[in-house]
């Protein structure tokens, strides 16, 4: 009965490679969102989501990449990973022009 | 655009007392400042927002202010408790809902029992 849900919950990978986080909310919210959280606890959004737009954050680098097959989806793809991506990525949900947003629980990515 | 300052970065409290956190932030077409709380290992969830056309908004034990003549806001926490140790986080939102939410830097929170 998770609200909004992230897998896989941790992700060790190496430098170079290609992954995807998934994110599903069953909310049956509009809006989806990617946030990086660094190793300060700092919050950034990186990409917002409904089925009219996408907004990006400009300075996240081309690398990563947000995929809806689905109202109720939104993955994140990242190629050529490297070191400084390491972080926590919260998906997050709110419902159209509504004011809360509903996180998961996070993706720990280390990138080796 | 918006930029959202917080202090403290950390603050310990004994159990029983107040802790009040402090946020700024930059543009002053920002309307919705919501409080965020994370706990660890989780994700942030709500706690209490405010509105640009309000001065002032308590749920129980926790109130937020808004100066938007200073452009700052706060967060209140009376009769702290242990459960209230955290990682909490202001934002503001230039669009009045959950969209484009700016982040402060989080204020760890740590009542002492």
């Amino acid at each position: 009965d998770t609200a909004v849900s992230q897998t896989p919950k941790y992700l060790v990978t190496q430098m170079g490679n290609d992954k995807s986080i998934k994110c599903e909310q069953n909310l049956g919210h509009d809006t989806m969102y990617w946030y990086k959280q660094d190793s300060k606890k700092f919050l950034k959004i990186m990409f917002s989501y409904n089925n009219k737009e996408l907004i990006i954050n400009e300075t996240v680098p081309n690398r990563f990449s947000p995929k809806s097959p689905d109202k109720a989806h939104l993955n994140l793809h990242i190629n050529s990973l490297e070191l400084g991506d390491s972080a926590v990525y919260f998906c997050a949900s709110s419902p159209h022009s509504n004011t809360e947003a509903f996180f998961g629980q996070g993706t720990r990515l280390t990138v080796v | 655009g918006e930029n959202v300052e917080q202090h403290p970065s950390t603050l310990s409290v004994q159990e029983g007392d107040s802790a009040v956190i402090k946020c700024t932030y930059s543009d002053s077409a920002s309307n919705y400042f919501p409080w965020y709380k994370q706990e660890l290992g989780k994700g942030p969830q709500l706690i209490i927002d405010i509105r640009s056309n309000v001065g002032e908004k308590k749920d129980q034990r926790i109130a937020v202010t808004l100066n938007k003549t200073a452009k700052h806001f706060s967060l209140h926490i009376t009769e702290t408790q242990p459960e209230d140790s955290a990682v909490y986080f202001c934002a503001a939102s230039l669009s009045g809902s959950a969209r484009q939410l700016t982040f402060g830097s989080g204020t760890q929170l740590t009542v002492l029992p």
